[in-house]
């Protein structure tokens, strides 16, 4: 069965710009979770989606929103780029949360800001 | 917010060697979680852990969950070139219903020489 899908692989954004990165969970999980990971903070959770909601929700400014959709795809959107937002972004899909073995990660958007 | 400390940051061994890595936190945590980032990918979850004191092997793999909840380590056995990776531990807190909190480790950079 076909993994976490996330599109664009790579994408070089200008600072003050917005950009969209997308994520399509594997066939049946319903909760997608959003990640960026640098190599100075490691991994940070940015929110959670389960069933369009947003259920969980890290420490991040509000320049960094999301949203699911009703097939649970889900994007995650960043308003006026700074150059610290360049990171990987990884999106993680599981059935029903976390408690369900972890999640199942995509291989990220690799987002560079110049 | 919570912490993990996770240890040592990098290792290099010799193929063959066996390697140990941990994570210590000063939260206790429900459920612990292994991963492993190759480059270029997102993470793998290798070992999941429910219970203080549980131990779980998969192949090579032998994970603990720590009697105090506190704290859990990795061993990997009989290392081989295709070990080379970031390992991450995660530590998650849930605190009923949906709301749960899934930390990680700043991870661990393995490079095995063969």
């Amino acid at each position: 069965k076909a993994g976490v899908t996330q599109t664009p692989r790579y994408l070089i954004k200008t600072r003050g710009q917005q950009v969209t990165l997308s994520c399509s969970p594997i066939s049946g999980h319903r909760s997608v979770s959003w990640y960026q990971q640098t190599p100075g903070q490691g991994l940070q959770f940015l929110f959670e989606y389960f069933s369009e909601t947003q259920r969980n929700k890290g420490n991040f400014p509000g320049r960094f929103s999301g949203r699911q959709f009703s097939n649970s795809r889900s994007e995650m959107n960043v308003s006026t780029l700074e150059l610290g937002d360049s990171a990987l972004y990884l999106c993680a899909s599981s059935l029903a949360g976390i408690s369900n073995y972890g999640y199942t990660f995509g291989s990220g958007t690799r987002l560079t800001v110049v | 917010g919570q912490q993990l400390n996770q240890s040592p940051q990098s290792m290099f061994i010799q193929e063959g060697e066996d390697v140990s890595m941990n994570c210590t936190s000063s939260s206790i945590f429900n459920t612990w979680l292994w991963y492993k980032q190759d480059p270029g990918e997102g993470p793998v979850l290798l070992i999941a852990l429910y219970k203080a004191g549980e131990l779980t092997s998969n192949g090579r793999l032998t994970a603990q969950f720590g009697i105090t909840r506190k704290d859990s380590f990795l061993n990997i056995s009989a290392s081989i070139p295709s070990d080379v990776g970031i390992y991450f531990c995660a530590g998650l807190l849930a605190s009923g219903g949906s709301n749960y909190k899934l930390t990680f480790g700043k991870g661990t950079l393995l490079t095995v020489n063969p």
